[in-house]
């Protein structure tokens, strides 16, 4: 069984600076992947990042970039220059099983200050 | 990817009453997935849906208060059953695509329910 845990409930930054959300989890699969999924206000679910867990390579994605320590089961979520629009609940998820269903941590809510 | 449209995006609903959310999506997929999201919280799994069988639920959730159709590759429903102020949630369908390396899987923009 997977388990995410997000231990922010809640984070701000100010606009530029940068910010990292933090999810550990837990997997019973030998190879898997690892997602950030960002939720607006208007609710839709956007995938940001994901996270080969067998690359040791850390994922980026222009000023999304993740730090995966697989040993630790951490892959926090880092973004740079902040905007506006990255204000969001953030998800973090890993499938497992055959049917690839995502578990979800409990999602940490960002605000970004003008 | 795949693009994924909801019907209803919300609803006001009566106690006791019955609600189908229908979910399209524009190619063919093998796996589909319900969830809830009741307010503040996270994502909860419901059921996976594939073509051509039964759904399969997750604990805590039963075919006779969420039954699932799912008639062909690009459609499924859920049914809220017997509505309480309790179901009140946003219920979400996603699919799992395969590329060559990896799945992903993409959200519907969500169905808002209210029990009154």
């Amino acid at each position: 069984a997977q388990t995410v845990t997000q231990s922010q409930p809640e984070m701000s930054v100010q606009e530029a600076e940068t910010v990292t959300l933090s999810c550990t989890y837990d997997t019973s699969e030998s190879d898997y992947y690892l997602f950030w999924y960002k939720q607006p206000p208007s609710r839709q679910m956007i995938l940001v990042i994901r996270q080969e867990a067998y690359k040791q390579q850390n994922a980026t994605e222009n000023r999304f970039s993740v730090n995966f320590q697989k040993a630790a089961k951490s892959f926090s979520l880092k973004i740079s220059d902040s905007q506006l629009g990255d204000a969001a609940m953030y998800f973090c998820a890993t499938p497992g099983g055959s049917n690839y269903k995502l578990t979800f941590g409990k999602g940490t809510l960002l605000t970004v200050n003008p | 990817s795949a693009v994924i449209s909801q019907k209803p995006s919300r609803d006001i609903c009566q106690r006791g009453t019955s609600l189908t959310i229908q979910c399209q999506v524009d190619s063919q997929v093998t796996m589909m997935f319900w969830y809830r999201q009741q307010p503040g919280q996270s994502l909860t799994l419901i059921a996976t849906a594939n073509q051509g069988s039964e759904a399969t639920y997750e604990s805590g959730f039963v075919i006779d208060k969420f039954p699932i159709s799912r008639p062909n590759l690009t459609f499924s429903t859920l049914t809220v059953s017997n509505m309480s102020p309790e179901d009140s949630s946003i219920y979400l369908c996603s699919v799992d695509v395969v590329s060559s390396s990896y799945n992903e899987q993409f959200f519907g923009p969500g169905t808002r329910l209210t029990v009154l």
